[in-house]
């Protein structure tokens, strides 16, 4: 099956600092990737949607200059938490859309997530 | 605002019983919906994804239904076993703000006990 990774799979860094979290679709191509963020005990929530070669879309909330979100080819999107606070400190969760899958079953993939803990 | 619930949000059960999982969401007018599972510091694993046309969705010991009119959806594990302690997400296919994205439950946290 498709799979989705995640790097690193866990950082720690001081507050002040930036951190870049890569996600990679191994074997298939995603125009469309999203970045989501989980809470201790909570559901995933969607922060943006990562197009590739274009902006990404953020969910209203999300800052746009401090979650920075790169999607320079089909298999890489980039989630830069910049100035971290502890506050930012959560489970970041990627996800891969197989657009090449017939039917339009929205069959998503998601990466195993990586854990920032903000110092 | 699509809204999706999950009950129970926590559920311990000796091994061996059958049990079933709510979901409800507010908003009917969904793609698809899909049921995941997430053990503790891990990733997603979708277990199964029901398009809106469907009704239900079998795969080995798990079997899903879908109900959009009345916005539910249920999980059945048959047979449990402890290796299924996880926490099991629903989650539904909207449209919204012109593109499609998933919203999901809180989940429900699932303890099978040997």
């Amino acid at each position: 099956g498709a799979v989705v990774s995640q790097h690193p799979s866990w950082v720690i860094c001081k507050s002040g600092t930036s951190v870049k979290i890569e996600c990679r679709s191994l074997d298939f191509q995603a125009t469309t990737m999203f970045w989501y963020r989980q809470f201790p005990k909570q559901s995933l929530m969607l922060m943006a949607t990562s197009n590739e070669g274009s902006k990404a879309t953020y969910e209203q909330g999300v800052e746009k200059d401090k979650f920075l979100i790169n999607h320079a080819s089909l298999t890489l999107s980039t989630l830069t938490v910049t100035s971290a606070h502890p506050e930012d400190s959560s489970f970041y969760i990627c996800s891969a859309r197989d657009e090449a899958l017939a039917g339009g079953a929205d069959t998503q993939y998601f990466g195993p997530g990586t854990r920032l803990t903000v110092l | 605002k699509q809204e999706v619930t999950q009950i129970p949000a926590a559920l311990s059960v000796p091994e061996g019983e059958n049990l079933v999982l709510n979901c409800s969401f507010t908003d009917s007018a969904i793609y698809n919906l899909q049921w995941f599972r997430q053990d503790p510091g891990k990733g997603l694993t979708s277990l199964l994804l029901i398009q809106s046309s469907q009704r239900e969705q079998t795969s080995g010991r798990l079997n899903a239904s879908l109900d959009k009119s009345s916005g539910r959806s249920t999980l059945y594990i048959a047979a449990s076993q402890p290796g299924d302690s996880a926490t099991y997400l629903c989650a539904v296919w909207v449209l919204d703000t012109g593109r499609r994205a998933l919203t999901f439950g809180s989940g429900t946290r699932l303890q099978v006990q040997p």
